[in-house]
């Protein structure tokens, strides 16, 4: 297994640009999150996902959309891109179910500078 | 603000001797909690759970205490070895779906 995998390692995006970070688990986990992290910083949840075409805001959703079409893939979209969103961008999974624990599994994340 | 916090943002360990990380929780209603290592240039890596109705819990030199009392929560590493040295945030279940993470606790080993 892959495990968790996100495309693009890094990008430069200049101010109003849009893109979309791609995120794909092979793990046939249901539930999916993106995190931000700034420098310093813990993780801040921006989306997630308990399953396919189910997605819900998280602390710091604003300036992204997310979509579950699949199991397997949770895109974040950023529309117009503010130098407020320059941060490292993680993407995680878990199979979460009655009685487990929520032990999360993430990507290696996209580092993400606007400009 | 963050619910859950860190005592200390660095902490520097001679090679060898243990390590302690400390982490306050505010929401005496949480239920679970993480710690997570994270390399430089890596995302974060699980490494121990513990879950509200225990107070202690080892892994692999690794042993999660849960004082429920204080909110308090620490992961004891022991024989600390460069391999080791990570950021390391804890992590709270806020609800069923969602984790609140601390700033993270930078541990330095010293040869």
């Amino acid at each position: 297994n892959a495990g968790v995998t996100q495309t693009p390692k890094f990008r430069i995006l200049k101010i109003g640009q849009s893109m979309t970070l791609q995120c794909t688990q092979d793990m046939n986990h249901n539930y999916m999150y993106w995190y931000r992290q700034d420098p310093g910083m813990g993780l801040k949840l921006i989306y997630y996902s308990v399953g396919a075409g189910i997605t819900d805001k998280g602390e710091v959703p604003n300036g992204y959309n997310v979509s579950r079409s699949t199991t397997e893939d949770f895109p974040l979209r950023l529309e117009l891109a503010a130098p407020s969103q320059t941060s490292v961008y993680f993407c995680a999974s878990t199979r979460r179910l009655a009685g487990e624990m929520d032990t999360q599994y993430f990507g290696p994340g996209t580092r993400l500078t606007v400009l | 603000g963050e619910s859950v916090g860190l005592h200390l943002p660095t902490l520097s360990v001679q090679e060898g001797d243990n390590s302690i990380i400390n982490c306050a929780y505010s929401n005496s209603a949480s239920d679970y909690f993480i710690w997570y290592k994270q390399e430089s240039g890596k995302g974060p890596q699980f490494i121990i759970d513990i879950r509200s109705n225990m107070d202690k819990r080892q892994g692999q030199r690794v042993t999660v205490l849960l004082n429920k009392t204080v909110k308090h929560l620490s992961l004891q590493i022991a024989a600390t070895q460069p391999g080791d040295s990570a950021v390391y945030f804890c992590a709270e279940n806020h609800s069923n779906y969602q984790l609140i993470w601390g700033a993270g606790t930078k541990l330095i080993i010293k040869p």
